[in-house]
This record gives C-alpha cells, sequence and structure tokens, in this order.
C-alpha cells in the first residue's frame, strides 16, 4: 500500500478486556515497529521486527502485550487483561531497513475505562 | 538509559522568522539523528535525518550536528502558520534499529 494502515483508529476496552491491534506496513518494507505514545511525550518503542522473526521485545511493558507478525507483513499487536495505565497511542512504523527513519501509521488510540 | 531532551516550549515565532528547535542527547555512541513533525493528533512525520557532524539544508528546514557537545538542532527558515506543530527529536545508536524520541517542543508560528 501507499502507507502504513493501522486499524482499529479508535478502540474503548473495559478494564480486564483483551484488545488486537492491527498493522499493515508499506509493501515491501522488512522493518517494522510499534511505539507507544502517551499524551504529551515522545513516542516509546515496544518492539521490532525483521519480516517474520522478532528481534526485540525489550520494551514490551509487561507480558500483557504480545505482538506478532506471522508472514512478515501484517502485524498485530495484542493487549491482555487492559488496564487503565494501557491508554495511549499505539504506532506502528516501517522501514526498508533497520535503523532508516521510519513512516509512521496514523495510529490506534486506546482508552481503558 | 538513553535520554533524549528538548525543551517543551511553547516556542512562539512571529511568521516569516527563524525558528530554532535544539535537542541534546545522552548516548555519545549515537549515530542518527531524526526530526519528526506531529501535527496535532496525527503521527509523527519524518522531516530530517542528518548523521554527520555539520549541517544539512532542505528547502526551509536545516538540519545541525554537533556530535562532541551532543547537541543537534532544526532551524525553519521563513516560518509559516502550517509549521505549527510539535517537533520531536529522535536519536538512535550505532547499528541499532531503535529510536530515543524526545518529548518534542510544540512551534507555534503567529500569522
Amino acid at each position: 500500500g501507499a502507507g502504513v494502515s493501522q486499524s482499529p483508529r479508535y478502540k474503548v476496552a473495559k478494564r480486564g478486556q483483551d484488545v488486537a491491534l492491527r498493522c499493515d506496513p508499506i509493501s515491501g518494507h522488512v522493518s517494522l515497529f510499534w511505539y507507544q505514545q502517551a499524551l504529551g511525550q515522545g513516542p516509546e518503542f515496544l518492539t521490532y521486527f525483521q519480516n517474520e522473526a522478532q528481534l526485540d521485545k525489550s520494551g514490551l511493558p509487561s507480558d500483557r502485550f504480545f505482538a506478532e507478525r506471522p508472514e512478515g507483513s501484517v502485524s498485530t499487536l495484542k493487549i491482555q487483561r487492559t488496564q487503565q495505565e494501557d491508554s495511549a497511542v499505539y504506532l506502528c512504523a516501517s522501514s526498508l531497513h533497520g535503523g532508516d527513519g521510519y513512516t509512521f501509521g496514523s495510529g490506534t488510540r486506546l482508552t481503558v475505562v | 538509559q538513553k535520554e533524549v531532551e528538548q525543551n517543551s516550549g511553547p516556542l512562539s515565532v512571529p511568521e516569516g522568522a527563524i525558528a530554532s528547535l535544539n535537542c541534546t542527547y545522552s548516548d555519545r555512541g549515537s549515530q542518527s539523528f531524526f526530526w519528526y513533525r506531529q501535527y496535532s493528533g496525527k503521527s509523527p512525520e519524518l522531516i530530517m535525518s542528518i548523521y554527520s557532524n555539520g549541517d544539512k539544508e532542505d528547502g526551509r528546514f536545516t538540519a545541525q550536528l554537533n556530535k562532541a557537545s551532543q547537541y543537534v538542532s532544526l532551524l525553519i527558515r521563513d516560518s509559516q502558520p502550517s509549521d505549527s506543530a510539535t517537533y520531536l527529536c529522535a536519536v538512535s545508536g550505532a547499528g541499532s534499529y531503535q529510536l530515543t524520541f524526545g518529548k518534542g517542543t510544540k512551534l507555534s508560528v503567529i500569522p
């Protein structure tokens, strides 16, 4: 596609609910990243994929967070048993090569109530 | 802990003036430096990248890097109201794919 596509654009979840956020990167981009951006803050790294391999998940805040990219294209970030502190914008980005400047998607704004 | 520091602003400049945005970073091994622009409610958009000491110009934008001082800046010439946004500085280390972002500086260009 022409850009990085994320869905849903907005998600409201009740505390304790599981959510799944989808990212469709730019076609041919090897590297895919997930970032979390809290209000008034810069994005913070969550995890990185090179093709289908998850090479770094050091930024995932707890074992409730899980990401996958099974065929090296679309990626899903799953959050289990959501808590209020999970409320943030979740940004997906892709690049042709890791380390280049990224292209970000429009993000998913998650609100946990 | 790698840190990237920016003045949160807001920085207000009149239309047509030069806006100067500054960023310092803590990791002396940092190799790649980026400036992103983020409009309210939108995602970050890459506007400049710089990898070596000195200046890099692209249209009205100039990025400046001084690795000895661990300092990177962005100059916006002939500022326009459409430049009003939050500017995020981001840094990555040698061979690294992970970006560390500052909190951003909010710029307001007053017509």
